[in-house]
């Protein structure tokens, strides 16, 4: 079946530095991949949509300017998480979808900010 | 109200039990989603789906598309079962916020 990975699994960054996650659909095309974050004992919220080759669409209350996320490809979302600060610590994931109603999810990406 | 309700929010099981995971949402769907996460934190999607039933292993999926309703069943559980299980629903995902389920040895 389809299958969609994320880069890094978990990743430790010092506060102010930024972080780079990047969403790939493994063997299918993506025109459309979401980002999604889930704090603690929360449930996942879409921060984002992204879209190939245009600009994202954010959600209300998540910053463009502070979570940017590029769809250069059919097959890879990145979602950079500038100046990171402790409360930026959350897991994200992203999810992917085949042109169709198909929606495949990614593992997750663990952040911590220190 | 969510647009998306799982029951129930916690349930601990002693091994071998049959368990029910129930989902209900209040939006028009192309697909519904049941995903398992580890208390790492790492998501597994188990099943999508738009009708009926599906089937993995002992995992058992089904919907009514007219009731708005889903379920996750597991049989004969194992302690290895132990994760947290999110319903989602798309077109645009709504995620349920997820039932933790404990199976005891």
């Amino acid at each position: 079946g389809a299958v969609v990975s994320q880069h890094p699994s978990r990743v430790i960054c010092k506060s102010g530095t930024s972080v780079k996650i990047e969403c790939r659909s493994l063997d299918f095309q993506a025109t459309t991949m979401f980002w999604y974050r889930q704090f603690p004992k929360q449930s996942l919220m879409l921060m984002a949509t992204s879209n190939e080759g245009s600009k994202a669409t954010y959600e209300q209350g998540v910053e463009k300017d502070k979570f940017l996320i590029n769809h250069a490809s059919l097959t890879l979302s990145t979602l950079t998480v500038t100046s990171a600060h402790p409360e930026d610590s959350s897991f994200y994931i992203c999810s992917a979808n085949d042109m169709g109603y198909e929606q495949y999810f990614g593992p997750g990406t663990r952040l911590t900010v220190t | 109200k969510n647009e998306v309700e799982q029951s129930p929010q916690n349930l601990t099981a002693q091994e071998g039990e049959f368990i029910t995971i129930n989902c209900s949402y209040s939006v028009g769907i192309s697909a519904l989603h049941w995903l398992q996460q580890h208390p790492g934190g790492g998501i597994v999607s188990l099943f999508m789906l738009s009708s009926g039933k599906k089937k993995h292993g002992r995992l058992i999926a089904t919907i009514n598309i007219q009731e708005k309703h889903s379920s996750l069943h597991i049989t004969a559980s194992h302690p290895r079962d132990s994760a947290v299980y999110i319903c989602a629903v798309s077109d645009k995902i709504i995620f349920g916020k997820g039932t933790r389920l404990h199976i005891l040895p």
